[in-house]
């Protein structure tokens, strides 16, 4: 159980083009989702905390006209990098946790990896 | 504010030795929970463990164990009789219940590379 999946695994586009990444969980409601960002050899940077049905929450610094979050749905949540420039090349992970978070665990996907030339 | 910190950046060990890995927290929450997280070179972060602030209890899990240690505000991993595909960056988290809500604050990660 606690699946956790991610589309596309990795993507490579021009720079200014935009890049939808979709996180979905599998076998559970996910009423929030978590969008990270994992520079090589680093740690995972919070992005934003997405809950179903409401706005995204993005942690300071992170630009919300950038990356669009969307969280329509109890299975899915989706990133949006928008005019992508070769800085935003990255490895984004999502994650999820249940209803009303009564697992207190997150869920990670697998990661997408994306290159912008 | 809430931190974790994983000071062994690397660690490299020989097949079938026995490896510890440390988590030191900071948190001003009395209730949050710690997380043991492998990231194997594929990227996919694998849940290993989750531990409430209230449960000081060892615990093991095949070759895995913990020791939370409330007092000195540790969450130590251990690995016993290391395989080549324990090989992985390991992460520390933290979760607070009061401040950062749903938050989990990750720790720099320590990279583990066990040789045959």
């Amino acid at each position: 159980g606690a699946v956790v999946s991610q589309h596309p695994s990795w993507v490579i586009c021009k720079s200014g083009t935009s890049v939808k990444i979709e996180c979905r969980s599998l076998d559970f409601q996910a009423t929030t989702m978590f969008w990270y960002r994992q520079f090589p050899k680093q740690s995972l940077m919070l992005m934003a905390t997405s809950n179903e049905g409401s706005k995204a929450t993005y942690e300071q610094g992170v630009e919300k006209d950038k990356f669009l979050i969307n969280h329509a749905s109890l299975t899915l949540s989706t990133l949006t990098v928008t005019s992508a420039h070769p800085e935003d090349s990255s490895f984004y992970i999502c994650s999820a946790s249940d209803r009303w978070g009564k697992t207190d665990t997150q869920y990670f996907g697998p990661g997408t990896r994306l290159t912008v030339l | 504010a809430q931190k974790v910190t994983q000071a062994q950046t690397e660690i490299s060990v020989v097949e079938k030795e026995d490896v510890t890995l440390d988590c030191v927290y900071e948190t001003r929450d009395t209730t949050y929970y710690l997380f043991w997280y492998k990231q194997p070179p594929s990227g996919e972060l694998v849940f290993l463990i989750r531990r409430n602030s209230f449960d000081e209890q060892n615990e093991i899990s095949g070759r895995y164990s913990w020791n939370f240690q409330k007092s000195t505000s540790s969450f130590n991993f251990t690995i016993t009789a290391s395989q080549v595909v324990d090989s992985a960056v390991y992460f520390c988290a933290l979760r607070g219940i009061i401040q950062g809500a749903q938050k989990l604050v990750f720790g720099q990660g320590t990279r583990l590379t066990i040789n045959p």
